[in-house]
């Protein structure tokens, strides 16, 4: 399958400061890539669907200034966390989807980045 | 009523068995599913996709697809102790960008 990487792994941060998170598609083109975030045992809660050249479209309840998502490029969508609290503290992990290949309607998942702010 | 549903579980195997997951979904209009898996701490992983109604056999996994029933199952034969795991069944409506995931199953395979 088609390969997401996501950077960094994990961060650890100061409760005020802001985060941000990268997502790439490494061996294909993906005009959509998801925002996800899980906490412990729970499942996955959308954030937000990224789409290359516009703005996020943000899932009801999730706060568009507070959790920034710019997709610049075809292989890159960020998410930043700003001034970011304990409770923002969740695994974050995002999925690319790739419209071209053979397997044109699965979402592949980057590995996730673990956050916790202190 | 929730776009796709799935038994939390936790369902517990002895290893060689055959541990069935299932799933069912809300929305007619739905094209695409798929199955993934996810260990703690880890993101989910594709196992299966499938798009029409039957089998569809990959390795030791069959999909199973009945879109009457809108229901759609994963069967795993010769359970091992690595496919201890959740299960996420997702749907996806339209082929747009409407991805619907359930809760996941948690599957444990005893050795």
């Amino acid at each position: 399958g088609a390969v997401v990487s996501q950077h960094p792994s994990r961060v650890i941060c100061k409760s005020g400061t802001s985060v941000k998170i990268e997502c790439r598609s490494l061996d294909f083109q993906a005009t959509t890539m998801f925002w996800y975030r899980q906490f412990p045992k729970k499942s996955l809660m959308l954030m937000a669907t990224s789409n290359e050249g516009s703005k996020a479209t943000y899932e009801q309840g999730v706060e568009k200034d507070k959790f920034l998502i710019n997709h610049a490029s075809l292989t890159l969508s960020t998410l930043t966390v700003t001034s970011a609290h304990p409770e923002d503290s969740s695994f974050y992990i995002c999925s690319a989807r790739d419209f071209i290949g053979p397997s044109d309607n699965e979402q592949f998942f980057g590995p996730g980045t673990r956050l916790t702010v202190l | 009523q929730k776009e796709v549903e799935q038994n939390s579980g936790p369902l517990s195997v002895p290893e060689g068995a055959i541990a069935s997951l299932n799933c069912t979904y809300s929305d007619r209009g739905s094209q695409s599913f798929f199955w993934y898996r996810q260990y703690s701490g880890k993101s989910p992983e594709l196992i299966m996709s499938i798009y029409s109604n039957g089998d569809k056999e990959d390795g030791r996994f069959t999909a199973q697809l009945n879109k009457a029933s809108q229901y759609v199952s994963l069967l795993i034969r010769d359970s091992q102790p690595s496919d201890s795991a959740t299960y996420l069944c997702a749907v996806n409506v339209n082929t747009g960008n409407q991805f619907y995931f359930g809760t996941g199953t948690s599957l444990t395979v005893i050795p």
